[in-house]
């Protein structure tokens, strides 16, 4: 059964950063990529980025670009997400998912349980 | 960026209605098309993959439907535990997007 276990609820300042992990269960880790999507409250939706551990590449949306780094320890099964520079409106639940390469297209079929980042004064 | 737009933004219904929630996206996405569920406070959870296609585990009153630039989610009969937040997503190109989202409520 895969399970994608995050870290817990961090509070950071403006201006500072944060790093999320994301840890794979099972054998899924180097046979697939990994994806982030974030949700401010209340909101929908937003997809920051992938990266597949096996290449070590990784690829931002370019509304993150430049703050946002998303890496990958194949040795311990987990995924990272860092975001810098944070403001007020990068509070949000910040998921991973376990993107799966269908034959006809990709989708993101096991999601971690979310991470609050809460960023404020 | 492939913009996807959902309608409605919400919906009333009661249990057994027939319901029926649209994407459409900005342009030609073949049938790179995903729907998922999420409820209050969890992380979502794939329902459709491929436009058409349902996801192991996911009840057949499901069903996507759709090619190109436009695709709908139906729910044949609505049972209490589909009142939720639907949202379609596009993977035929980075960036990967989201609909703004259907909320399907009790009426």
């Amino acid at each position: 059964q895969v399970q994608l276990v995050q870290s817990g609820a961090e509070v950071k300042k403006p201006g500072s950063s944060v790093r999320v992990s994301c840890k794979a269960s099972g054998d899924t880790f180097s046979s697939y990529a990994f994806t982030w999507v974030r949700q401010a409250p209340g909101q929908g939706l937003e997809w920051m980025g992938r990266i597949i551990p096996i290449l070590g590449t990784a690829n931002y949306a370019q509304k993150f670009q430049g703050r946002v780094t998303i890496n990958a320890d194949k040795s311990t099964y987990t995924t990272y997400m860092e975001l810098s520079s944070l403001r007020s409106d990068d509070t949000a639940v910040y998921f991973c998912a376990r993107v799966y390469a269908g034959a006809q297209c990709d989708y993101f079929d096991y999601w971690g349980q979310g991470t609050l980042v809460t960023v404020s004064s | 960026d492939i913009q996807m737009t959902q309608s409605p933004s919400s919906l009333s219904a009661s249990v057994g209605d027939r319901v029926t929630i649209t994407c459409r996206a900005s342009q030609s996405i073949s049938n790179y098309l995903n729907w998922y569920q999420q409820k209050p406070g969890k992380a979502p959870n794939l329902l459709i993959f491929a436009a058409s296609r349902l996801q192991s585990g996911v009840p057949f009153r499901f069903s996507g439907s759709g090619s190109g630039t436009g695709f709908s989610l139906t729910i044949s009969s609505l049972q209490p535990e589909d009142f939720a937040t639907y949202y379609c997503q596009q993977s035929y190109s980075a960036p990967w997007t989201f609909g703004q989202g259907t909320t399907v409520e009790i009426k």
